[in-house]
């Protein structure tokens, strides 16, 4: 079985601080995405890799950057979180080819 | 720009009423199809998904859904729902040369006993 986990279910972080998200997929897959989950907005893409080291912007990367410094692990990170990024974030992996797509737990990230 | 769009944003259905949950997308080229399904405080699973072939794909837990090239069109359904369905769908559609999903607003479906 595929398993994409997620460092943590729920943060609390204040206004400012640095949010570091983690994600780790053990199928050597070439492609890990950063989504955010918003009630009637569905899934919004932030960011995607496709190889390590290797980044490009999704719909809505304003706020956020990532590192793929190793092919199993993407981190998202808030350089200064705000109440408005406040919302549940889902890491994915696939292989190339898309023809199928392994979401992790996600985290209920909420900023105060 | 791909765009999924999806019909409902909340159905509510009895146990056992038929369900069709509607999904268009915007592109011209060849597409892969997905339904995800996220039940609550659970992950996103893979429902079915359609690539080539029969345009009429049966998924798990009773899902089909039916791919309608003129239509750009790939509807969700089941004849007979049941309480455990209740959850939001997601219909994403990647492209041919693409790398990416996009994905659907999501339609929570509810289903009463």
């Amino acid at each position: 079985d595929v398993k994409v986990t997620q460092s943590s279910r729920y943060l609390v972080k204040r206004t400012g601080e640095k949010v570091f998200l983690e994600c780790v997929q053990d199928m050597d897959h070439e492609n890990m995405f950063w989504y955010r989950q918003d009630p009637g907005l569905g899934l919004r893409l932030i960011y995607f890799s496709y190889d390590v080291k290797m980044k490009e912007k999704g719909d809505i990367p304003e706020g956020y950057s990532v590192s793929r410094e190793k092919k199993e692990r993407f981190s998202l990170i808030l350089e200064s979180a705000s109440t408005n990024q406040t919302s549940m974030y889902l890491c994915a992996s696939s292989q190339t080819g898309l023809r199928g797509f392994y979401f992790g737990p996600g985290t209920r990230l909420t900023v105060t | 720009a791909q765009s999924v769009s999806q019909h409902n944003h909340h159905v509510i259905l009895s146990e056992a009423a038929s369900l069709e949950l509607g999904c268009n997308y915007s592109y011209g080229g060849t597409v892969n199809l997905f339904w995800y399904v996220q039940y609550p405080g659970q992950h996103l699973q893979l429902l079915l998904k359609y690539f080539s072939g029969d345009p009429l794909v049966k998924g798990i837990k009773g899902f089909e859904a039916e791919f309608i090239k003129s239509k750009f069109s790939f509807n969700l359904r089941k004849p007979s729902v049941q309480w455990s369905d209740t959850a939001e769908y997601f219909c994403a559609v990647t492209t041919g040369y693409g790398q990416n999903f996009v994905f659907g607003p999501g339609t929570r479906l509810s289903v009463l006993p």
